[in-house]
């Protein structure tokens, strides 16, 4: 059973870039074709995705955040990351890393989410 | 504001039976794309509970179930238990976003 956890500094000055990681347990990263992907829901408002590494490294973003995301992948530690930089307080947000499972070769679902990490952007 | 629409909550009495729609459009769920669903228990990490339109992963009780017709989906809790309780969010492909897209969530509260 594969478990994701994310990892945050909490708290970004805005104009700095948000960095986060999330650790996979239970599976390796390269082993299989999953879309390690980085979704958020800042508050009082709905589930947004921001984009996703394929386990080829081939990465695919939100148009909407295009410009100032990049996500990687550390193969030696298991792990996924997600920077986004000039970060503001439109940033701020619970940020989820989760594996997406190809779906019959129409996109994916969303099978196991980390617990979500609270990122606040504020000097 | 969140492509896909869900009503904002819900309600039954234990027993009940209770339905979520996510009405979406021509360039998501109308054009093809499948329709999946996620249950958030409080304080807790999302979790799959219907992909491609109706399908159940493995441990999910078969008290849920989903549909999808035209440009909307529907998720069915039948028997409703108070464990249900929690938000619930579809989610679909949208091709002119070029963007996976969630509904907007939908609070079911056991009465």
């Amino acid at each position: 059973q594969v478990q994701l956890q994310e990892s945050s500094p909490g708290l970004v000055k805005p104009s700095q870039t948000l960095s986060l990681t999330c650790t996979v347990s239970g599976g390796s990263i390269i082993s299989t074709n999953y879309y390690w992907s980085w979704i958020r829901q800042p508050a009082g408002k709905g589930l947004e995705w921001i984009g996703h590494i394929y386990t080829s490294g081939n990465t695919n973003y939100n148009p909407s955040l295009k410009s100032r995301v990049t996500i990687s992948v550390d193969t030696s530690k298991n792990q996924f990351s997600l920077k986004l930089s000039s970060a503001t307080a439109a940033d701020a947000a619970v940020y989820y890393c989760a594996r997406g499972a190809p779906n019959w070769g129409r996109g994916y679902y969303f099978d196991s989410w980390g617990q979500g990490a609270l990122v606040t952007v504020s000097s | 504001q969140s492509v896909l629409t869900q009503p904002p909550s819900v309600s039954g009495a234990p027993g009940q039976r209770v339905t979520i729609s996510c009405t979406g459009s021509s360039s998501n769920i109308g054009a093809g794309y499948d329709v999946h669903w996620y249950q958030r228990l409080p304080g807790t990490a999302p979790k799959l509970l219907i992909y491609r339109n109706s399908n159940r992963p493995s441990g999910v009780p078969d008290r849920f179930s989903g549909s999808k017709s035209g440009t909307s989906a529907s998720l069915a809790i039948t028997g409703l238990q108070a464990e249900d309780e929690a938000d619930y969010y579809c989610q679909s492909y949208d091709s002119s976003l070029s963007a996976y897209v969630f509904g907007s969530g939908t609070e079911v509260t056991v009465l």
